[in-house]
């Protein structure tokens, strides 16, 4: 089927910590990959994506990278600021569109000075 | 100016009523889409518009009408309104290839 698996949280790190959150997913074929975030109390943000394997996306200093060999799409950040606390979602899309997401759970992520 | 707006932002009814959110996108996008985050913020689409055609709908019941004047513009209407509908309804659009942008969402409480 078409999934979307992440860790569940919530995650609270230490501000300047380093920031993983696993995301893996499944699909018959090869779907564009996003991580999308959401800070309280406002709507979605595309805060990433890549579209075939082996692409990098990036963007304030979190990176993801798509491999095809694991299905995965972990995001990454190398030292995390108390305003990237929000809550982090992977998402697919299938159907040809990119606007056709397939969502994980969510991850909250606290950052705590 | 606000690419995907959402109107109204907050929105607290009785059940039973007949209830619309606006969604309206100055971006030129060509599809528009419908999401449903409930309590658990788990986030499920529920309809896909293309040129003002229903390209996706998803397992929702049919009190759930959307309505595509043009194509900058998806309504939703719901009908008979019931306490699991109350959620966050969040409007999107997309053009070609390029990825979603999303409203600011409208919480939506049945009482």
């Amino acid at each position: 089927g078409n999934s979307v698996t992440q860790m569940e949280g919530p995650v609270t790190l230490s501000e300047e910590a380093f920031l993983t959150i696993n995301c893996t997913y499944t699909a018959t074929g090869y779907p564009s990959l996003f991580w999308y975030v959401q800070y309280p109390g406002e709507g979605l943000q595309l805060l990433l994506k890549a579209t075939k394997a082996d692409d990098k996306g990036s963007n304030k200093g979190f990176e993801a990278t798509y491999r095809k060999e694991t299905t995965s799409f972990h995001l990454e950040k190398g030292s995390v600021q108390v305003s990237d606390s929000a809550v982090y979602f992977c998402a697919r899309n299938y159907g040809g569109s990119q606007g056709n997401l397939i969502f994980g759970k969510g991850t909250k992520l606290s950052v705590k000075p | 100016d606000t690419a995907v707006s959402q109107t109204p932002k907050y929105l607290v009814t009785q059940m039973g009523n007949d209830k619309s959110i606006k969604c309206e996108q100055n971006l030129g996008h060509d599809t528009m889409y419908w999401y449903k985050q409930d309590s658990k913020k788990f986030l499920k689409i529920m309809f896909s518009y293309n040129n003002k055609e229903l390209i996706i709908n998803e397992t929702v019941p049919n009190r759930f009408s959307p309505k595509s004047p043009d194509k900058a513009h998806l309504n939703l209407h719901i009908n008979s309104l019931e306490l699991g509908d109350s959620a966050v309804y969040f409007c999107a659009s997309s053009r070609g290839q390029s990825e979603a942008f999303f409203g600011q969402g409208t919480r939506l409480t049945v009482v």
